[in-house]
């Protein structure tokens, strides 16, 4: 198994169903993080999780729920999105929170909104 | 003011040729920062990770930090066909929070 594992690939829904995306790092790391990107946009940091407990949300909608049962796992549940919503996400690990740790990305989950 | 700013380009370069990539960024208490390599429906790839100012150097991959000019770049020597890809810097201060340039597109042309 390759580093961070996302599922689904790609993603289309529309704005009233409900779906999640899921994330498996193999690296034995306790953070992990998720991010959108966007077009032409920085990327942006949703949520992050270090060792289970949350310890970032960045002002993110509460249309997106993150989950992580374990330091292995990570999941953001999506229900009622807009169209603006439609972007990559991506998942990513480090070996604990703090920047002297680099992180180390999935190759994300391609969403659109219809 | 944007916390990093980086030309989106897209950049085209002779295969061999040497190549350059920038950052500006405003905020001097950065002092981690990364480049991260991204191709097409993949995600970014971490290539160099550096601490404060200097050099570092990777096969045909250098990094170099201006702290004084608040200014990073990555350099590519003999460039490669496979070297055509999205590059992404990153630099963080202290905690959680990194932040991304929007990226520049680099195709090097056989």
């Amino acid at each position: 198994e390759t580093g961070v594992t996302q599922t689904p690939r790609h993603l289309v829904m529309g704005m009233t169903n409900k779906k999640s995306l899921k994330c498996e790092q193999h690296l034995g790391h306790n953070a992990m993080y998720w991010y959108k990107q966007s077009a032409k946009k920085p990327l942006e940091l949703m949520f992050v999780y270090n060792f289970k407990e949350q310890t970032e949300n960045n002002s993110v909608p509460s249309r997106f729920s993150p989950e992580c049962p374990n330091s292995s796992h990570l999941f953001l549940h999506l229900h009622t999105l807009q169209p603006e919503d439609s972007a990559l996400y991506l998942c990513a690990s480090s070996q604990a929170e703090g920047v002297s740790q680099p992180q180390h990305f999935g190759d994300g989950t391609r969403l659109s909104i219809l | 003011q944007k916390e990093v700013e980086q030309d989106p380009g897209p950049l085209s370069v002779p295969e061999g040729a040497i190549v350059s990539l920038n950052c500006t960024y405003s905020n001097s208490a950065f002092q981690y920062f990364m480049w991260y390599r991204q191709y097409s429906r993949k995600g970014p790839e971490l290539l160099m990770y550096t601490y404060s100012s200097g050099n570092k150097e990777d096969g045909r991959f250098t990094a170099q930090v201006d702290k004084s000019s608040k200014y990073i770049s990555l350099f590519i020597r003999d460039s490669q066909p496979s070297d055509s890809a999205t590059y992404l810097c990153a630099m963080s201060a202290t905690g959680n929070q990194f932040y991304f340039g929007t990226g520049t597109s680099l195709t090097v042309i056989p």
